[in-house]
C-alpha cells in the first residue's frame, strides 16, 4: 500500500465547505483513479485519468472536481457536498500500455464524513 | 458492455477448510480477471490476475483462481483457510473500451469471507 498514498485519511466537514483530497503514487504508472465505496453498494468508479488527460467521467455532480497536475499526483476537490456523499474515497493507478493490461494498486483511502 | 456478479455478499467457512469466492462475468470481447482483497480500513490489494494462457492462476496467500470460458467463471479458491483471510474479496473485470481504446474496469459488489476459528 505504500505505493499509493492519500491525504487526509480521515475528513469531516460540513456542507458549505470547501476541501481537496490527495492523492499519490510512487510507482511510475500513468493512470489514475478516484473510486467511491459506499456501505451496500459497488464501487463507484468516478473519474481516469491516463497520461493527465481526463479519460473518464461517471456521470459524477460537480460538486466533485477532480485534478491531474501530473501522472503522480490526483486531487478531487469537494464543494457543497450532500450527507450522501459521505463514504471512503479510493485512488488507484495502473500503467496503462497499448495492447497490455495491467493490475491496479490501491491507496489506503479517505474516509469522507459530510455533517 | 461488461458486468460482474459476485452472487454471495458472505460466506462462512472453519479455520483449515477449503474455501471457494464465487465470480461469473459478462463482456462483449475478451475478458480480463482478477481478484483483490480488502481488509478492514485498508485499500484493495490485488491477488491474481488472469488475462490469457493456463486457466488455473496463483496468487498471492495461497490463493488460485479458475478460469472457466463456458462458464463464464472466474472463482476463487484456498486449499486451507485461515483466520487471517477474513475480508472482502472483489472480482474485477476489464474490457478494452468501445471507443478510446482504454480498459476499464468494473467490480462486483464484494463478498464478505468470514473465517471461524
Amino acid at each position: 500500500e505504500t505505493g499509493v498514498t492519500q491525504t487526509p485519511r480521515h475528513l469531516v466537514m460540513g456542507m458549505t465547505n470547501k476541501k481537496s483530497l490527495k492523492c499519490e503514487q510512487h510507482l511510475g504508472h500513468n493512470a489514475m483513479y478516484w473510486y467511491k465505496q459506499s456501505a451496500k453498494k459497488p464501487l463507484e468508479l468516478m473519474f481516469v485519468y491516463n497520461f493527465k488527460e481526463q479519460t473518464e467521467n461517471n456521470s459524477v455532480p460537480s460538486r466533485f472536481s477532480p485534478e491531474c497536475p501530473n501522472s503522480s499526483h490526483l486531487f478531487l476537490h469537494l464543494h457543497t457536498l450532500q450527507p450522501e456523499d459521505s463514504a471512503l474515497y479510493l485512488c488507484a493507478s495502473s500503467q496503462e500500455l497499448a495492447g497490455r493490461v495491467y493490475e491496479q494498486y490501491f491507496g489506503p483511502g479517505t474516509r469522507l464524513t459530510v455533517t | 458492455a461488461q458486468s460482474v456478479a459476485q452472487p454471495e455478499d458472505q460466506v462462512n467457512v472453519a479455520e483449515g477448510n477449503p474455501l471457494t469466492v464465487k465470480c461469473t462475468y459478462s463482456v462483449s470481447g475478451n475478458p480480463y480477471l482478477f481478484w483483490y482483497v480488502q481488509y478492514p480500513n485498508r485499500g484493495l490489494q490485488f491477488l491474481l490476475k488472469y488475462i490469457t494462457g493456463d486457466n488455473l492462476v496463483k496468487g498471492s496467500y495461497g490463493f488460485e483462481a479458475e478460469f472457466n470460458k463456458s462458464q463464464t467463471s472466474f472463482h476463487l479458491k484456498k486449499p486451507s483457510a485461515l483466520v487471517s483471510d477474513s475480508a472482502l474479496y472483489f472480482c474485477a473485470v476489464r474490457d478494452i473500451k468501445a471507443s478510446g481504446g482504454s480498459y476499464i474496469p468494473t467490480f462486483g459488489r464484494g463478498t464478505s469471507l468470514i473465517v471461524h476459528p
